[in-house]
């Protein structure tokens, strides 16, 4: 069974300044998807980021990147320039190729301080 | 410009009083998700539809029922919720071409359960 893991469950970045923050993840699949959503509070879940395991390339929108280490099973998002909007829960998530279920880790909230 | 519309959006019920929660999409998508997401935790899968092929999860409890019956609709049923069923209910959707592909979320469905 895959299981995500995100060690900090909480995070706190001044504005305008870079945080990082850690996923990593358990599977036997050698093809699979890897997500960061963003849940802000009281509003719904949207995607942030994504990566295919097969394209060795890190993934990039915008001010959000990710470092994605497959020998590792290490997948963080960096967020540059940090907006007080992005303060939110985030969610790594993991979805082998060939089935719909994902799996996400238990969080980390993030809060961006003025 | 919805994409995913869940009603409602609050929804009270008593203890062991059926409910059911809806999920509807302008997406055309083929895939629609349920989640239970309690509070500060991550969404935990339910079962999915892919188009019409039912996909449970091992651990979904058989008070938890589903029907999606064309591609826009999909309902939640609890046959007889307890007070562990309180929680945010998430509807997501997907469009599966060769791959899986990346999850669209509704605002979610809080319910309480008195």
């Amino acid at each position: 069974a895959q299981t995500v893991t995100q060690s900090q469950p909480e995070m706190s970045v001044q504005e305008a300044e870079t945080v990082t923050l850690s996923c990593t993840y358990d599977t036997s699949e050698n093809n699979y998807y890897l997500f960061w959503y963003k849940q802000p509070p009281s509003r719904q879940m949207i995607l942030v980021i994504r990566q295919e395991a097969y394209k060795q390339q890190n993934a990039t929108e915008n001010r959000f990147s990710v470092n994605f280490q497959k020998a590792a099973k290490s997948f963080s998002l960096k967020i540059s320039d940090s907006q007080l909007g992005d303060t939110a829960m985030y969610f790594c998530a993991f979805m082998p190729y060939n089935n719909n279920d994902m799996r996400f880790g238990a969080g980390t909230r993030l809060t961006v301080k003025p | 410009d919805a994409m995913v519309i869940q009603n409602p959006r609050y929804q009270v019920t008593q203890f062991g009083k059926p409910v059911t929660l809806s999920c509807s999409q302008t997406l055309n998508h083929n895939v629609m998700y349920w989640y239970q997401q309690k509070s500060s935790q991550a969404p935990k899968l339910l079962f999915h539809y892919y188009d019409k092929d039912f996909n449970n999860e091992a651990d979904t409890p058989d008070n938890f029922q589903s029907r999606r019956p064309n591609t826009s609709f999909c309902f939640l049923d609890i046959r007889s919720p307890g007070l562990g069923d309180a929680a945010m209910y998430l509807c997501a959707t997907s469009t599966r071409t060769g791959g899986t592909d990346t999850q669209y979320f509704g605002p979610g469905t809080r319910l309480t359960v008195l």
